[in-house]
């Protein structure tokens, strides 16, 4: 079965560092592959997909992830972090032949001051 | 912009209890999901509903659980008969032509 992985449930940076999340996958043909950020108490806002376009794929907020065939790796990084930017994250692969999505356990970013 | 609304925010009920979960997905939308969040944990599939059917449900989505869509607007997840397990946030979610999906903010179901 098709699945991701969230290395890391906790990621701290400070104000201005780079952000990196990582996601691998896991599927024999290149699958549909998401990121979602959910702020507290809130449902989950689409940040950007991955279809098989380009590979490196920008979305909201200054966030961008690069597809990786060769190292099945989906992951999100954005230049500098902002405080505004502590939420959890959420990494989903809508596999192959169905419309649901499988999410990763999610990683609480933290920015510090 | 259109988006995917839920009713109510947050509701507790009774073990035993009957309870329904509301949703309105975005118009044009065909495919429907109902997701759920045990807190702290991640986001896990239970339906999907296109052409008036389940097209796919996870093993968590047993007898217990039914979805409807009663008229052209609404999404309903019913739980029969509530357990303190089914506490959780639920989420709606509906697609249409493209990929992505497009959440509700959830109702947070607390079962007491």
């Amino acid at each position: 079965a098709q699945s991701v992985t969230q290395l890391g449930s906790h990621v701290s940076v400070s104000e201005g560092a780079l952000v990196l999340l990582r996601c691998n996958y896991s599927s024999s043909v290149p699958p549909y592959l998401f990121w979602y950020v959910q702020y507290p108490n809130q449902g989950l806002q689409l940040l950007l997909k991955y279809t098989s376009a380009a590979t490196l794929v920008k979305g909201i907020n200054g966030f961008e992830a690069e597809f990786k065939k060769s190292e099945t790796s989906f992951h999100l990084t954005k230049p500098s972090a902002h405080m505004s930017d502590a939420a959890e994250y959420f990494c989903a692969v809508n596999p192959s032949g169905t419309y649901k999505y499988i999410f990763g356990t999610g990683t609480r970013l933290k920015v510090l001051a | 912009e259109p988006e995917v609304t839920q009713t109510p925010s947050h509701q507790v009920t009774q073990m035993g209890q009957e309870v329904i979960l509301r949703c309105v997905p975005i118009s044009n939308h065909l495919y429907f999901y109902w997701y759920r969040q045990i807190l702290g944990q991640k986001v896990e599939f239970l339906v999907s509903f296109y052409n008036n059917e389940i097209s796919e449900k996870s093993e968590i989505f047993d007898d217990q659980f039914s979805v409807e869509r009663p008229d052209g607007s609404n999404f309903t997840l019913k739980i029969r008969s509530t357990k303190l397990e089914d506490s959780a946030m639920y989420f709606c979610a509906s697609t249409g032509q493209g990929t992505e999906a497009f959440f509700g903010q959830g109702t947070r179901l607390t079962v007491v």
